[in-house]
């Protein structure tokens, strides 16, 4: 069974700090990695995607890929009152088969 | 407006009972999707379509058939709901070549099995 594992949290952080949001996966194969943010009562939408190894930045966001370790990360950094949702990690192996992480819980306290 | 729609958004049904949640996209996406959303689970995928006539499973198809007769739609049917097909339900497109294959998720279908 494929899987994609995330701390459920709650995770909590003061407004101005970095919240850092982790995911690993367990399938080598692999090859495309998202990070979605979902809001209470809401459907997801798209934050940041991520194919190769290394860093990708995007605004106050920056997603994290580590292959070998089968490791991706989302970092935001100034956090917002706003940013208070649920963050959905997912991977496909090719085409459009998808797995996502059961989602951390983000609280940024003003 | 570029948009995935969902119809009902709620549905409060009894067990066996045939039902059928449509789902619609007006941007031309090749690829469609139904996931179920359940607490502590996150989204499961039951069925996606890379394309008219070309369906697959996923995760948790059971109790599920999907058709993809036409481009812009992609129904879900539950022929015998049971109970543990309550969950939060969700529709999605994407196409291949936007570069990013950004799925863009429809509103949501609550769904209620007695």
């Amino acid at each position: 069974q494929k899987e994609v594992e995330q701390n459920s949290g709650p995770l909590s952080v003061p407004e101005g700090a970095i919240a850092s949001l982790n995911c690993t996966y367990s399938d080598r194969g692999s090859q495309s990695f998202f990070w979605y943010r979902q809001y209470s009562g809401k459907s997801p939408e798209l934050i940041m995607f991520i194919y190769s190894n290394g860093d990708k930045e995007d605004g106050r966001f920056t997603a994290q890929l580590n292959k070998a370790s089968q490791y991706v990360s989302l970092l935001i950094r100034d956090s917002q009152p706003s940013d208070s949702a649920t963050y959905l990690c997912a991977v496909t192996t090719g085409g459009f088969k998808t797995i996502f992480g059961a989602g951390t819980r983000l609280f940024v306290k003003a | 407006e570029a948009q995935v729609t969902q119809n009902p958004r709620y549905l409060i049904t009894v067990t066996g009972k045939k039902l059928t949640v449509t789902c619609s996209q007006n941007m031309n996406h090749e690829y469609m999707s139904w996931y179920r959303q359940d607490p502590g689970l996150g989204l499961r995928q039951i069925y996606y379509s890379m394309n008219v006539e070309v369906t697959d499973k996923g995760d948790v198809p059971e109790g599920y058939k999907v058709s993809r007769k036409e481009k812009r739609n992609f129904p879900l049917i539950l022929e015998s709901p049971s109970p543990n097909q309550t969950s939060l339900y969700f529709c999605a497109s994407s196409s291949p070549g936007s570069g990013d294959n950004e799925q863009f998720f429809g509103p949501g279908t609550r769904l209620t099995v007695l």
